[in-house]
C-alpha cells in the first residue's frame, strides 16, 4: 500500500532558526497537505498543495509540492516558540482515494 | 463558517465496557465525515469514512463500528472495549472526498 515517509522524526532547534521538514512516497498524489498538531489537540491544516511544482507559503511557512509528485517539503523560517509541534504531512492520490499520513515531525524550540 | 465538535474530550472506560463516541459538524451540509486513530505518538490511522446518511466505509478489521445516523452526525461505537482500543480518537469533515480534511481536537480514550 501506499506509505510516507516523513523525516526528520524530531528536531531540537533554537528559536529564530529555519525549519525544513519533507516527505516522500513510492507512489504519485495528486494533492500534498500540510497540518500541525499540538498537545491534547487535532491537527490544523497548514497548507494545501494540488499541483506539480507549486510553491505555497502560509505566512513564515513556506511549502511545495515536488516535480515529481512523489514528494513535498515543509520550510519554516525565523523559528518561534509557538511554532513548536508535531507537523504531519499527508497525500491523496485524488478521487475517492483516501488520505496517507506521514509518522509526523517533533518540533522542539529551545528559546 | 463550519465547526466541528467532538466530545467527550477525555474518557476512561473499563475493559469490557461499551463506548458511544459523538462528533457533529456545523455550518455545512451533507460533508463527508472520518474517524481517525492516532496512537502515542504516531499518525493517523483512518478507521470509518462516511459520504453520507448510513452509508459508512470501514478501512481497518477491528473492534469499532460507525454509523451517521443525520446528516452531520458521526458516532464511535464498541460493545465491547478491549485494552488496545485505548488512543486518542479524532473525527474530521471534507466538503468532498478531494478537499482537504479538517479535524476535530479529539477524544483522549483510556482503557483500564
Amino acid at each position: 500500500g501506499q506509505q510516507l515517509n516523513q523525516s526528520p522524526q524530531s528536531m531540537f532547534i533554537q528559536e529564530g532558526e529555519d525549519v525544513s521538514m519533507n516527505c516522500t512516497s513510492s507512489s504519485i498524489f495528486n494533492t500534498w497537505l500540510w497540518y500541525k498538531q499540538e498537545p491534547g489537540e487535532g491537527p490544523v491544516l497548514l497548507i494545501a498543495l494540488y499541483k506539480a511544482g507549486e510553491l505555497t507559503s502560509n505566512g513564515r511557512l513556506t511549502a511545495q509540492f515536488g516535480i515529481t509528485r512523489k514528494d513535498s517539503f515543509l520550510n519554516i523560517s525565523a523559528s518561534i516558540p509557538s511554532d513548536v509541534g508535531i507537523y504531519f504531512c499527508a497525500g491523496q492520490l485524488g478521487g475517492a482515494q483516501k488520505l496517507v499520513f506521514g509518522q509526523g515531525t517533533r518540533l522542539t524550540i529551545n528559546p | 463558517s463550519q465547526t466541528i465538535h467532538q466530545w467527550p474530550a477525555t474518557l476512561v472506560q473499563p475493559v469490557g465496557s461499551p463506548l458511544s463516541l459523538e462528533c457533529t459538524v456545523e455550518g455545512t451540509s451533507n460533508p463527508n465525515l472520518y474517524w481517525y486513530r492516532q496512537a502515542a505518538g504516531r499518525g493517523l490511522q483512518l478507521l470509518f469514512y462516511s459520504v453520507g446518511i448510513g452509508q459508512i466505509s470501514s478501512e481497518v478489521p477491528q473492534n469499532l463500528s460507525a454509523s451517521r445516523p443525520q446528516d452531520r452526525q458521526f458516532i464511535l461505537s464498541s460493545k465491547k472495549l478491549l485494552l488496545s482500543d485505548s488512543g486518542f480518537y479524532l473525527c474530521a469533515w471534507s466538503v468532498t472526498l478531494q478537499q482537504p480534511q479538517h479535524f476535530g481536537d479529539g477524544t483522549r480514550l483510556s482503557i483500564l
